[in-house]
C-alpha cells in the first residue's frame, strides 16, 4: 500500500458527460501528481500541484482540470468525454525538498470507461 | 526536454534465468532515473532509483539497475527470474527544471516481462 488513496476505482459514464476523480496524498506530501494511461498513448503526466499550487503541465486537454485543496487532496475534473478518455487514471504524490530524489509513489488508479 | 526509450516491448525469461529490462535516457545534465513495476489490475509500485554515487543500485524485490553513463543506460536485473515477477516495468527519468517546484516523471513506453516456469 503507497499510501496514496484514489476514488473511484472504477467509473461508466456516457459521452459528453463530466466526472470527478478524487486523490488523497500521503501523509506529509504536498506534491500531487496526475497520470493517465492507456493503450495508445502509455503513461502520459497530466498536471502537477504543490501545496495548492498548479506547479508543471503536461499532455492535458482543456476539457479537464485539476485543483488541489487546502487539505492538500485533489480532484481532476473530466468535461465533455469522449470515447477516447477512457483509461486508467493515476494519481501520485511526493514531497518536496530540496532533494531532487523524492520517490513519487502512485495510487492504484481510476478505471474510466466512457461508452 | 528529458526522455527514457525501452526499446522491447516484451521480455520472455525462463524462471531461474537472470533477466535484463533495457533502458536508455536523453537528458541535459545529471539524469534521476526510477523503475517501477505495474502488477495487472494494480497501481505503479517504486522498485528503485539512480540519483548518484554507486552506479549499481539495489531495489525491492531481488532487482537491482545498472547505471551507465557512457551508454545513457540504466538497465534493470534481476539475477534469477520468478513467475510472480511477470508484469509491467517502466523506467522513468525526473523532470530537472530549474523550477525546484516541478519534479513530475516522464515514462518509458514500458515492457512486459513473461517469466515461464
Amino acid at each position: 500500500d503507497s499510501g496514496v488513496t484514489q476514488t473511484p476505482k472504477h467509473l461508466i459514464t456516457a459521452t459528453g458527460q463530466r466526472v470527478t476523480l478524487r486523490c488523497s496524498p500521503r501523509s506529509g506530501d504536498l506534491s500531487v501528481y496526475w497520470y493517465q494511461q492507456s493503450l495508445d498513448q502509455g503513461l502520459q503526466f497530466l498536471i502537477q500541484y504543490y501545496n495548492g499550487e498548479e506547479r508543471a503541465k503536461g499532455n492535458i486537454l482543456e476539457r479537464f482540470s485539476a485543483q488541489q485543496f487546502p487539505d492538500l487532496h485533489s480532484e481532476l475534473n473530466l468535461s465533455s468525454l469522449e470515447l477516447g478518455d477512457s483509461a486508467l487514471y493515476f494519481c501520485a504524490s511526493s514531497v518536496i525538498t530540496g532533494e531532487t530524489g523524492n520517490t513519487i509513489y502512485f495510487g492504484e488508479g481510476s478505471w474510466l470507461t466512457v461508452v | 526536454a528529458q526522455s527514457v526509450a525501452q526499446p522491447e516491448d516484451q521480455v520472455n525469461v525462463a524462471e531461474g534465468n537472470p533477466l535484463t529490462v533495457k533502458c536508455t535516457y536523453s537528458v541535459s545534465g545529471n539524469p534521476y532515473l526510477f523503475w517501477y513495476v505495474q502488477y495487472p489490475n494494480r497501481g505503479l509500485q517504486f522498485l528503485l532509483k539512480y540519483i548518484t554515487g554507486d552506479n549499481l543500485v539495489k531495489g525491492s524485490y531481488g532487482f537491482e539497475a545498472e547505471f551507465n553513463k557512457s551508454q545513457t543506460s540504466f538497465h534493470l536485473k534481476k539475477p534469477s527470474a520468478l513467475v510472480s515477477d511477470s508484469a509491467l516495468y517502466f523506467c522513468a527519468v525526473r523532470d530537472m527544471s530549474t523550477d525546484t517546484g516541478r519534479r513530475a516523471l516522464t515514462f518509458g513506453s514500458g515492457t512486459r516481462l513473461q517469466v515461464q516456469p
